[in-house]
């Protein structure tokens, strides 16, 4: 059985840029949730995609957008890249949209901007 | 509304028990737990789920108090592979999952 992988596994960037974050789900999860990690705080929830779809967004800018494809793969793409955007970006994959199915993490993409 | 967990960190010896409480201002539908540790991904530990019974295996368990929007997290006879930051997280009616700030272990030898 794969694992949830993210790449890549750092980028730095710099104010003003755009960056492309991705993420393979575990083998039979159809559902993919992205959060953003600051430093010493808990996850927090960007959007999740279930069958290609946005399925829920919590509270980030549009300039958060995302995508899934048919192999339930997904990316998170950041535009116009702020200070504050620096971030551990994590990806969960599910059996089920529901919040009532555990939450299989990747180990992140560890995002910097200078 | 983000759950509140205390307390924020504890250091225990070895074969100590230990408790970590998560609550809500809100009503909760189910509570998740989860186990972090330094420079790798969160780890599923539990669900417990709205009129659900405790839950745990071994030496990690965990409660879930409906009423009282809270569910504790106890560690027993703690392990060094215990260490790491814990998480909960909470859901409502929104159906998305919230996360506290975490609880950092740390177990001494």
């Amino acid at each position: 059985e794969t694992g949830v992988t993210q790449s890549p596994t750092h980028l730095i960037k710099t104010r003003g840029q755009q960056v492309t974050l991705r993420c393979s789900s575990q083998s039979g999860h159809n559902t993919v949730s992205w959060y953003q990690q600051a430093l010493g705080q808990g996850p927090q929830f960007i959007f999740q995609y279930y069958r290609e779809e946005e399925n829920g967004r919590g509270n980030f800018p549009p300039r958060f957008s995302g995508l899934q494809f048919p192999n339930y793969s997904s990316e998170l793409n950041v535009n116009a890249l702020e200070l504050d955007d620096s971030a551990l970006y994590l990806c969960a994959s599910s059996l089920e949209p529901h919040s009532n199915q555990p939450q299989h993490f990747g180990d992140g993409t560890r995002l910097s901007i200078l | 509304q983000q759950p509140v967990q205390s307390p924020q960190a504890v250091i225990l010896r070895e074969g100590e028990d230990a408790v970590i409480n998560c609550s809500s201002s809100k009503a909760l539908y189910s509570v998740h737990w989860y186990r972090q540790k330094h420079g790798e991904a969160p780890v599923f530990l539990m669900i417990l789920l709205k009129g659900g019974e405790q839950k745990g295996h071994e030496k990690i368990s965990a409660s879930f108090n409906e009423k009282k929007q809270q569910s504790s997290l106890y560690l027993t006879a703690s392990q060094l592979s215990y260490s790491g930051t814990y998480f909960c997280g909470t859901v409502n009616r929104d159906d998305k999952i919230i996360f506290g700030k975490g609880t950092r272990l740390h177990i001494l030898p």
